[in-house]
């Protein structure tokens, strides 16, 4: 079962905003309230960013929303900062088959 | 606090076996499913599958071969995954990431493994 589909990499500079997007099916986000977002610097563990489509974890800054449009997710981050660059997944529950799946990940850089 | 605490990195030759422990601290292991992620060298994400921390049953993602196995000894509040006849392929990362049922809430801090003559 294939992925979600991410772009490979997005930059932007400080105090830009910026939208990742995350392209799944009908069998997963198109049919799914569970597609999480997260965070991973180098050498570290992801950190959970997003859930639920658009919560927030206690902790996580109101600069980091998400989205969804049928089979298509986003993450939306205002007010880019230097320490916004990582990592960023994309996750969702899915209807049938596999459990969980995953994006590619989007390679963030914040000139 | 709560965590998940991963066994640390491993260096195995192609052939052998590993196995990666998770240990619950701060909450109840049974109330909360348990995933295996892994993470290939400059790679994504990929989900392996999850145990049912109440029954034990565990589910493997398709694709997944049957030298990956992962069980359970909740008496520690411990979750493992074995891995059996090890390639050069299975250098990854594994994580271990607590399953609130709508995402995962909590992950290990991940153990590497390494495969390699």
């Amino acid at each position: 079962q294939s992925a979600l589909t991410q772009p490979a990499s997005m930059s932007g500079s400080p105090g830009q905003s910026i939208t990742i997007s995350c392209t799944g099916t009908s069998s997963d986000i198109g049919d799914s309230s569970y597609v999480s977002w997260f965070q991973q610097h180098p050498g570290k563990a992801p950190k959970l960013m997003i859930y639920e489509v658009s919560d927030r974890p206690s902790g996580v800054s109101n600069r980091f929303s998400g989205s969804k449009s049928g089979n298509t997710a986003s993450l939306t981050i205002s007010g880019l900062q230097t320490e916004d660059e990582g990592d960023y997944y994309c996750s969702s529950k899915r209807s049938s088959g596999d459990r969980w799946v995953f994006g590619g990940g989007t390679k963030l850089t914040v000139l | 606090q709560v965590h998940l605490v991963q066994s640390g990195s491993e260096l195995k030759k192609p052939g052998a076996s590993v196995k990666v422990s998770c240990k619950a601290s701060g909450y109840t292991l049974s109330n909360y499913a348990l995933n295996w992620v892994r993470q290939a060298p400059g790679q994504g994400l990929e989900w392996m599958g999850w145990i049912n921390t109440n029954t034990g049953n565990p589910t493997y993602a398709q694709g997944l071969t049957g030298r990956f196995v992962f069980s359970l000894d909740s008496s520690v509040s411990t979750a493992y995954l074995q891995i059996s006849s090890l390639k050069p392929g299975d250098t990854a990362v594994y994580y271990c990431a607590r399953d609130h049922t709508t995402a995962f809430d909590l992950w290990g801090q991940g153990t590497l493994v390494t495969v390699s003559s």
